[in-house]
């Protein structure tokens, strides 16, 4: 299958933690990265490969993945941290296509 | 700082071929070791990856879109372009482009454009 499902949306207490979820066949055998947008803004990698973050991005995001999911958390968020939020993978068929997930709204409480 | 910028006409009408380039600074295409994509979000929703290219011009499509699209790229110019025929108003969308880095625990995009909107519309 080439599609990533994510949960519609979410919300989070200021300071509290959220986890946001990536289902897919192709995260059994590849990594998702993650992506902020925020209204009326370009989207912003904030995870890639096993839990890597660009150096820009706050070490309360961190990645994880166990089986076909892919998951985002976020430790203490922020106001700043209300966005969309998509994963992203290569299709499990090994072609070069990349599939978006459905994307989650986080709003912070 | 790597910086991605589009350009290219915001309105084009059903049936015709949308042009967009993105122009590439702080970084040579050339310079190998990345991909430089097309991804498009329609008005309100999720993001779809249309397509990338390397330097060398060896270019991947989504397949849904592979039959009406061209991703071209001109290294002289530090710009890579995305061509979509027959267009109609499911086409109206932010199209953004964005580099692709590639390293063996799988790809992402890292550096994106602001985006632009096209509006396909007679």
């Amino acid at each position: 299958s080439s599609e990533l499902t994510q949960d519609p949306a979410v919300s989070v207490a200021l300071g509290q933690t959220v986890r946001i979820t990536c289902q897919g066949d192709t995260l059994r055998s590849n990594y998702a990265s993650w992506y902020q947008q925020k209204p009326g803004q370009a989207p912003v990698l904030v995870i890639y490969g096993k839990n890597n973050r660009p150096s820009v991005i706050p070490d309360r995001f961190s990645g994880s993945s166990s089986g076909n999911t892919a998951s985002l958390t976020i430790t203490g968020a922020q106001a700043e941290d209300e966005a969309d939020y998509y994963c992203n993978s290569r299709d499990s068929s090994g072609r070069h296509n990349y599939v978006f997930g459905t994307g989650t709204k986080v709003t912070v409480l | 700082q790597v910086q991605l910028q589009e350009s290219g006409p915001g309105l084009v009408k059903p049936s015709q071929t949308l042009s967009l380039t993105c122009t590439v600074s702080g970084g040579s295409i050339s310079r190998g070791g990345y991909y430089w994509s097309w991804i498009r979000q329609h008005p309100g929703k999720g993001l779809e990856w249309i397509g990338f290219i390397y330097y060398s011009g060896s270019a991947y499509y989504n397949p849904s879109l592979s039959s009406r699209v061209t991703i071209s790229v001109d290294t002289s110019n530090n710009q890579f372009s995305l061509k979509l025929s027959s267009v109609t108003a499911a086409d109206t969308a932010v199209y953004y482009c964005a580099r692709v880095s590639t390293p063996s625990t799988g790809n992402f995009f890292d550096y994106w454009g602001q985006g632009t909107l096209v509006t396909v519309s007679s």
